[in-house]
Parts: structure tokens; sequence; C-alpha cells
């Protein structure tokens, strides 16, 4: 099983950097994903990391080490329309296929 | 090109009511997912296709709850009867295979009243 735990809420202003954590627990590991979604829409894919180090995407970052069972989402120059919930999700390594599982979400407020 | 496409968008029916959801993935991903969102949790897998066959549905309370995927494009998901504490949304994702990013519909939210 996995344990893959966020913090409940955060909140920063417009401009700011967040950074969110996220830690696991897994019988296995073959990748983490971070999703953002705004209330009552579908979660949308952000980030993927499966090796130890940073992916640079615009505003977002995603960093893995895998040895602490850590990762962390970075919101740069933030803006209103960041505010949602960021999610967290971890495919184990057990099987073929590895089962993605989610934690369970950090809201970010932006405020003006 | 389109996204996951998901119906209804909502629905509210009384407990002991049967509902269905219907999906369609996007074109040509051939693993298809079912999953149920509670509020203020992430996303819980009920169960998955790769292409027709149910190849994951441990987490699939399979007493009230049904699925199929007839020709490995649309699926369905039933939940007969419906319980209160199956109010949730319920989010149809495809993948093209197991190991590649998954994209999420916008959900059908049901409320059992």
């Amino acid at each position: 099983g996995q344990n893959i735990d966020q913090p409940t809420e955060m909140t920063a202003t417009e401009g700011a950097i967040v950074q969110i954590n996220c830690t696991y627990q897994t019988s296995g590991f073959n990748g983490l994903f971070w999703y953002q979604q705004h209330a009552g829409e579908a979660p949308t894919f952000l980030s993927y990391n499966v090796l130890d180090g940073l992916e640079e995407k615009g505003r977002f970052s995603s960093f893995l080490s895998r040895s602490k069972g850590y990762s962390y989402l970075l919101l740069k120059e933030l803006q209103m329309k960041d505010s949602a919930s960021y999610l967290c999700a971890v495919r184990d390594g057990t099987d073929s296929w590895g089962k993605l599982q989610f934690g369970a979400g950090t809201q970010v407020v932006v405020t003006p | 090109e389109a996204g996951v496409v998901q119906s209804p968008r909502y629905k509210i029916i009384e407990k002991k009511q049967p509902v269905a959801f219907w999906c369609n993935p996007i074109s040509g991903h051939n693993t298809l997912y079912w999953y149920r969102q509670n509020l203020g949790q992430g996303p819980e897998l009920l169960i998955r296709y790769e292409n027709e066959e149910a190849v994951d549905d441990s987490q699939l309370p399979k007493d009230r709850f049904s699925a199929e995927r007839l020709k490995g494009v649309d699926s369905t998901l039933k939940i007969q009867p419906a319980e209160l504490g199956d109010s949730a949304v319920y989010l149809c994702a495809s993948s093209f295979g197991s190991g590649n990013t998954i994209y999420f519909g916008e959900g059908s939210w049901l409320t059992v009243v």
C-alpha cells in the first residue's frame, strides 16, 4: 500500500512563490505526478518525475528525491488563476501496471 | 483534439434508485479508468480497463456497482441501488497504455438524497 501526505491548505499573495510538499511511503515506486484541479473541474496534468531532480515547466517546477520519499511542486509568480487544489499522485512499482494513488490535495489560495 | 467526455454532468437521485454514467475516452487511448472523488479528497480508482478487459476492479463495490466497455472505446458505470454514501464525483480518465499520463474528464457529480 501507499501513504501520501500533503498539506491541506496554503495561502500566498499574487506574484509570490509557493512550495507544496508531498511525502510518500510506497512498496515500490514508478513515478510521481502533480495535477491541478480547479473547483468543479477535472484534474489536469502538470508534471511527472521518475528520476531524482528538478523538472521545470514555465512557472511550475517539480522536484523529486526518491531516497527521501519526497517531492515538491513550486509555483512561481503566482496568479489569481492558480487558486486551485494541487494533487500529488504516486505510481507504485509492485506490478507491471503500477497503480496511481492520489493524495488528498493541497488547496492553494492566492490573494491580491 | 477532444478530451475525455462524460455525461451526465450532474445527477440527483433518491436512494435506492439506479444511475448510470457514460464516458468517451480520448481517441486512441486504450486504457480507461473510473475514479471516485469525495469532497476534499483525491480520486480513488474504482476500475481500470485495457481495451475491453477489466484488469483491475479490486476497489469496485461489486454488490451495487458494475461497469462495462463492450467495444473497447466507450464505457458505462452503473450503480444499483444507490446509497447516500455514493454521493461523489465520478471521474473517467484515459491513457495511451497503462504506464503513461492519465487524462481526466470533467466528472459526473452525483447527489443521492
